[in-house]
């Protein structure tokens, strides 16, 4: 079955504590993106990236971390979290040029 | 000015209604336009892409206004499963496709 997979899809955990989410796609998709999900702002760009080794910044970076050394996967780190990073993240992948974006299932994160 | 904004609703119709939904982007350099749909704390998923000519699938209609910078979704016959967020999605297009902005959704209730 073609999908985007998330994990963990919940986790709560303290400020400080560096965390890692992952993020693996199975339909050999060269873009990989990642959103965070917050009420009244909508669906914002973290990072993007258009293929392997090559990654950009979307609209709210700061405090994130990406690498894209297989295409395959797209993890996104925060190397130290804070409570404004409490979110809904999702990744998504597509093929390249301005196609269909397939997302995961979302990862509820919580910074205490 | 956010750069891509929608009327957020919530839009409350009854069931057989026709409902409409505008977006506005700001930057003329975007290429390529999407409504995706959100049922609650799930993943979005594409609903249509918007095309110049403007394009139907069912009872969904498409259409893109560049002179004036809006896309518009129109609904006929409104189902009960048509309730969910819409999500207007702009991107800049070429090499910049991966640049997606996000409007923050249109709340849309189906009611008996």
């Amino acid at each position: 079955e073609a999908q985007v997979t998330q994990n963990p899809r919940y986790l709560i955990t303290v400020t400080g504590k560096k965390l890692t989410v992952t993020c693996s796609q199975n339909m050999n998709h060269e873009y990989m993106s990642w959103y965070r999900q917050d009420p009244g702002l909508g669906l914002r760009q973290i990072y993007y990236s258009m293929n392997v080794e090559v990654t950009d910044k979307g609209d709210v970076p700061e405090g994130y971390k990406v690498s894209r050394k297989e295409k395959r996967n797209f993890p996104l780190i925060l190397e130290s979290p804070s409570p404004n990073q409490t979110s809904l993240y999702f990744c998504a992948s597509s093929p390249p040029g301005p196609y269909e974006q397939y997302f995961g299932p979302g990862t509820r994160l919580t910074v205490t | 000015r956010k750069e891509v904004e929608q009327d957020p609703g919530p839009f409350n119709v009854p069931e057989g209604a026709t409902v409409a939904f505008n977006c506005t982007y700001s930057n003329s350099a975007s290429q390529s336009f999407f409504w995706y749909r959100q049922d609650c704390r799930k993943e979005p998923k594409l609903l249509m892409s918007v095309y110049s000519s403007g394009n139907e699938d069912g009872r969904f209609t498409a259409q893109l206004n560049r002179a004036s910078q809006y896309i518009s979704l129109l609904i006929r016959d409104s189902k009960l499963s048509d309730s969910a967020t819409y999500l207007c999605v702009v991107s800049r297009g070429g090499t910049s496709y991966g640049k997606l902005t996000f409007g923050q959704g249109t709340i849309l209730t189906v009611h008996p």
